[in-house]
């Protein structure tokens, strides 16, 4: 059991690039989020879902797409990255009816 | 929407003495209270959690206690060891569809040994 799964770990990018951050659950968790941590900020939701094929915007949805096509996957994408975005970014998941949310170890971005 | 305050923003004690970190929310309809223990380089991590419905709770060495009307909850670790060392968060969960958790803006704890 792998519990939640981030890919990649590290990644740079150019202002304007774009790319898909990865995120994979493997305990049939029905719902899944993005976070994003800044310094001395904590962590912010970006998007949520409660199930494949929901998707809903969270507090700084500006930026980014989510997609839901599977229980266990959730990508994040960004169209066309800008410095703002530079941030470490945080998939979790939980059932739908417990309070447990899990974090997964994180991608930290950097546009540059 | 919820906004939750978190005190202090680093804290240094000595191996064995106690620490308290304090949480205020603003919405009194939260009902969900999760800490998180992140250390470097690594996702947060739930080590403690409560309900609106409960005062306190304790775990081991460690406990967290709630005040509903004063809209506050602290985190108490106790005996505290260098592994304790990391950095902790509050949070408060909303009774929306979003389930979303609010985080404080982390406390930095160093144990000295």
């Amino acid at each position: 059991n792998a519990g939640v799964t981030q890919t990649p770990k590290f990644q740079v990018l150019k202002t304007g690039q774009s790319m898909t951050l990865q995120c994979a659950q493997d305990m049939n968790h029905e719902y899944m989020s993005w976070y994003r941590q800044d310094p001395g900020m904590g962590l912010r939701l970006i998007h949520y879902s409660v199930g494949a094929g929901i998707t809903d915007q969270g507090e700084v949805p500006n930026g980014y797409n989510v997609s839901r096509s599977t229980t266990e996957d959730f990508p994040l994408r960004l169209l066309s990255a800008a410095p703002s975005q530079t941030s470490v970014y945080f998939c979790a998941s939980s059932d739908l009816g417990a309070d447990t949310q899990y974090f997964g170890p994180g991608t930290r971005l950097t546009v540059l | 929407g919820e906004n939750v305050e978190q005190h202090p923003s680093t804290l240094s004690v000595q191996e064995g003495d106690s620490a308290v970190i304090k949480c205020t929310y603003s919405d009194s309809a939260s009902n969900y209270f999760p800490w998180y223990k992140q250390e470097l380089g690594k996702g947060p991590q739930l080590i403690i959690d409560i309900r609106s419905n409960v005062g306190e709770k304790k775990d081991q060495r460690i406990a967290v206690t709630l005040n509903k009307t004063a809209k506050h909850f602290s985190l108490h670790i106790t005996e505290t060891q260098p592994e304790d060392s990391a950095v902790y968060f509050c949070a408060a969960r909303d009774r929306t569809g979003r389930r979303a958790l609010t985080f404080g803006s982390g406390t930095r704890l160093q144990v000295q040994p």
